[in-house]
């Protein structure tokens, strides 16, 4: 149980071009997810928790007219990269908060988008 | 605010134990947690510690958490080739349901 998925795992884009980045918990229900970017050979860096039927809530200095976030349904959340520059590049995790299962608060996460910005 | 710290480096021989450190600030997380980063993959949760616990032993993981000194380690026994990936630790945020992120230890296993 408690799985969670992403969806592409991969993508290459052109600079000035809008990725959609898909997460889904396929066995439970997240009122919560949370979007990372990790850089490599570093710690995952949180960018914005998604909640759902309400705006996401974006940490200092990631700006959210850039990284659009949207949590539609208690399985699903997207991150839209807006305008994507190669700085943008950068491998791209979410999780999704477990209520009610062994061990609460617990998140589980997705296996990763690397994107690409050419 | 909070600051998770682990050591970046850990080589150990295959079928030795590993033991991987953790220090945290802040002492008000309910659970405590490790993952593991295999490379280009997300986080698997691999086990965690409620705080009122001192040990939590699951197969070849063992945990073990000193409020006192807010140091928390991982143990893994007959460490495997298949061990050999990134572990961070984490901690839950004061209030919220954030989680701290350690540095992440990147243990390397020889054969």
């Amino acid at each position: 149980g408690a799985v969670v998925s992403q969806h592409p795992s991969r993508v290459i884009c052109k600079s000035g071009t809008s990725v959609k980045i898909e997460c889904r918990s396929l066995d439970f229900q997240a009122t919560t997810m949370f979007w990372y970017r990790q850089f490599p050979k570093q710690s995952l860096m949180l960018m914005a928790t998604s909640n759902e039927g309400s705006k996401a809530t974006y940490e200092q200095g990631v700006e959210k007219d850039k990284f659009l976030i949207n949590h539609a349904s208690l399985t699903l959340s997207t991150l839209t990269v807006t305008s994507a520059h190669p700085e943008d590049s950068s491998f791209y995790i979410c999780s999704a908060r477990a209520q009610g299962q062994k061990g609460t608060d617990t998140q589980y996460f997705g296996p990763g988008t690397r994107l690409t910005v050419l | 605010g909070e600051d998770v710290e682990q050591s970046l480096f850990l080589s150990v021989r295959e079928g030795d134990s590993s033991v991987i450190n953790c220090t945290y600030t802040d002492s008000s997380s309910t659970y405590l947690y490790w993952y593991k980063q295999e490379p280009g993959a997300g986080l698997q949760l691999l086990t965690y510690i409620f705080s009122n616990m001192d040990m939590k032993q699951d197969q070849r993981l063992t945990v073990l958490l000193n409020k006192k000194d807010k140091h928390l380690s991982l143990r893994i026994a007959d460490t495997q080739t298949g061990d050999s990936a990134i572990y961070f630790c984490a901690v839950i945020l004061s209030g919220t349901y954030k989680y701290i992120f350690g540095t992440g230890t990147r243990l390397k296993v020889l054969a």
